[in-house]
């Protein structure tokens, strides 16, 4: 069946580095541009990442450029994010989410079930 | 920088509609999707391109959007609706998601 599965979240300190994956499965992952989205606690929804189906068209929120890297790797049907001097405001719940390529207006119909990423000394 | 603004909370009583609101600058010219998201779980989109329903997703779920507000609507609310709520717009070609509201039925 479709599902995407991340793994990779953890706690880790101030200023260190993490690397989140997204592996997805029952769908063709070249078929969909890929998103991160996170859920601070007690928080909504905050959009992180997007990234095209050919990788050629990375986005990032404000509050990640420059700290965050997102890529894929079609091969393996994985999504990727690498997080960077982290802060404490990271903290959070991050999903990877998908939207079909080549339509306008069309949410993101698969999420998968978070993985938890704890900033703290 | 572009922002989405949803009421924090809503109630409702069960069987009646509820009506929850997103406004931002010309949002009407722009697509919205709506999610519902309950603890524990991960959101579920229930309304796509303004007004459209995913399969699956119930008939009481509807979406409009125009000038700059787009509204969820629920109607006949049943308790299983109790969640949050967000939507969710681009901005060229970023994301951007409402605070989201807090729909309770009492």
């Amino acid at each position: 069946q479709v599902q995407m599965v991340e793994s990779g979240g953890g706690v880790v300190q101030p200023g260190r580095s993490l690397r989140l994956s997204c592996v997805a499965s029952g769908f063709t992952f070249s078929s969909y541009e890929m998103h991160w989205v996170r859920q601070a606690p007690g928080k909504g929804l905050e959009w992180v990442s997007v990234i095209s189906y050919d990788e050629s068209k990375p986005y990032y929120a404000d509050s990640v450029r420059g700290r965050f890297t997102i890529s894929r790797d079609n091969s393996k049907n994985t999504l990727y994010l690498q997080m960077n001097s982290l802060r404490a405001e990271d903290t959070a719940v991050y999903y990877c989410a998908r939207i079909l390529i080549g339509t306008t207006g069309f949410g993101m119909d698969v999420w998968g079930q978070g993985t938890t990423v704890t900033v703290s000394s | 920088s572009y922002e989405l603004t949803q009421p924090p909370s809503v109630s409702v009583s069960p069987g009646q509609t509820a009506s929850i609101t997103c406004s931002g600058d010309k949002l009407g010219d722009k697509y919205v999707c709506w999610y519902q998201l309950k603890p524990g779980q991960s959101p579920v989109v229930i309304i796509h391109q303004d007004n459209k329903r995913p399969s699956g997703i119930p008939e009481r779920f509807s979406g409009s959007n125009s000038g700059n507000t787009a509204t969820l609507t629920i109607s006949g609310t049943q308790a299983m609706d109790e969640a949050d709520y967000y939507c969710q717009a681009w901005d060229t070609s970023t994301v951007l998601f409402g605070g989201g509201t807090k729909l309770t039925v009492l």
